[in-house]
């Protein structure tokens, strides 16, 4: 089946630094990934939409110039977090979607990324 | 606009006994229905979906759904817990008529199965 690995699975980093996490598919083509964050004991919100090629784009309230997003190929998306702050320690999960699957179905997780700015 | 409900932030069952989590949604359009599982500090993993024919939904590890349009909603049940059921879980609805839309997810129910 399809599988998205999503790395790092931990990452701690010190405030003001910035850390990249990759999201990528591995067996399969995927023109359309979705960044997601999940505070503790609170369900996903979504980030932003990825589209291989094109700029992303953001829900409302997200600041796109601190989270950063490339889809710079069919297979990886990136996500920055540009000048990292304590607030920003969460649980970020991808999401990507099977260019050749119907709409019914397609999307797989990623496995997810803990960040923890000190 | 979309909303998923899940009414019970926590349910307890003992292991062995049938389980079920609730979901109620709401869509301007025709729903398309999932329910993922998620383990402490892991991803989300899918465990079934309705999308058109009958109403009940059969999944992964024994989970079935019942796709009810007339409520409105689509309980998770298992006939029989078992403790490594003990995980969050998450309802999602998708709007069919709107095609690449994203999921919207409800606030999660924690299962705790009680040995």
């Amino acid at each position: 089946g399809a599988v998205v690995s999503q790395h790092p699975s931990r990452v701690i980093c010190k405030s003001g630094t910035s850390v990249k996490i990759e999201c990528r598919s591995l067996d399969f083509q995927a023109t359309t990934m979705f960044w997601y964050r999940q505070f503790p004991k609170q369900s996903l919100m979504l980030m932003a939409t990825s589209n291989e090629g094109s700029k992303a784009t953001y829900e409302q309230g997200v600041e796109k110039d601190k989270f950063l997003i490339n889809h710079a190929s069919l297979t990886l998306s990136t996500l920055t977090v540009t000048s990292a702050h304590p607030e920003d320690s969460s649980f970020y999960i991808c999401s990507a979607r099977d260019s050749s699957a119907g709409k019914n179905y397609g999307y797989t997780f990623g496995s997810g990324t803990r960040l923890t700015v000190v | 606009a979309q909303s998923v409900a899940q009414p019970e932030d926590q349910v307890n069952v003992a292991e062995g006994n049938p389980l079920t989590v609730k979901c109620t949604y709401s869509v301007s359009g025709n729903p398309y229905l999932f329910w993922y599982v998620q383990y402490p500090n892991r991803g989300l993993q899918f465990l079934l979906k309705y999308i058109t024919g009958d109403n009940l939904v059969k999944g992964s590890y024994g989970f079935e759904a019942e796709f009810n349009k007339s409520q409105t909603s689509f309980h998770l049940k298992k006939p029989s817990a078992l403790v490594s059921d003990s995980a969050l879980y998450f309802c999602a609805v998708r709007d069919r008529d709107n095609y690449g839309q994203n999921f919207v997810f409800g606030p999660g129910t924690r299962l705790s199965v009680l040995p």
